[in-house]
């Protein structure tokens, strides 16, 4: 079974550009979420779908940040203008439903704000 | 946000010694899930955990959900080069998981 695709693997960027992230989860699996993982730290959640629709996304920064999950798989998640704190890994995970189901990650993406 | 704790911070251990880690919280959990994050990796899944009182092996690893369903553990025995990486706990007490700030193992061979 495949698992949770994401891409790009790294993107650099300069302060104020703009950068999407996509992920493709698990085959059937309905809740997605979107992690920031700062250097050192454990995996923050920014936003958790289930199926297209957003079940939490207190932690997301809406002022730059934004995502969709349109169809109820693939999910983007855009940030636009990019800050120098943005610099991070940004995890994609899927799980069968809501949490308290196992919880499956993508490789990630690490963003460079230059 | 909130992290949850995770004790210690980093460990530099013997090749072939076991390693005990856990996890806490000040609020109650019903699942608790542990992974490792190799560098430039996303986290893989270890083993979950899903019930008070529960232990849980997979190969030379076992975790436990504890009584209080405030913390968990985690122990690998007879450590091996490999298992060098950053174990996190994760816990979930609704609909969503909360990380913990992560255990660094260095193993020496």
């Amino acid at each position: 079974e495949a698992g949770v695709a994401q891409s790009p693997r790294y993107k650099i960027i300069e302060k104020r550009q703009s950068v999407a992230f996509w992920c493709n989860p698990i085959s059937g699996h309905a809740t997605l979420y979107w992690y920031q993982q700062i250097l050192g730290q454990g995996p923050k959640l920014l936003i958790q779908f289930q199926n297209n629709g957003v079940v939490d996304d207190s932690q997301l920064p809406k002022d730059r940040f934004s995502a969709e999950r349109l169809k109820g798989v693939d999910s983007t998640l855009k940030i636009q203008p990019a800050k120098l704190e943005d610099s991070a890994v940004y995890l994609c995970a899927s799980s069968p439903g809501p949490a308290g189901n196992e919880q499956f990650f993508g490789p990630g993406t690490r963003l460079t704000v230059l | 946000g909130q992290q949850l704790n995770q004790s210690p911070q980093s460990m530099f251990i013997q090749e072939g010694e076991d390693v005990s880690m856990n996890c806490t919280s000040s609020s109650i959990f019903n699942t608790w899930l542990w992974y490792k994050q190799d560098p430039g990796e996303g986290p893989v899944l270890l083993i979950a955990l899903y019930k008070a009182g529960e232990l849980t092996s997979n190969g030379r690893l076992t975790a436990q959900f504890g009584i209080t369903r405030k913390d968990s553990f985690l122990n690998i025995s007879a450590s091996i080069p490999s298992d060098v990486g950053i174990y996190f706990c994760a816990g979930s007490g609704t609909y969503k998981y909360i990380f913990g700030t992560g255990t660094r193992l260095k193993v020496l061979a």
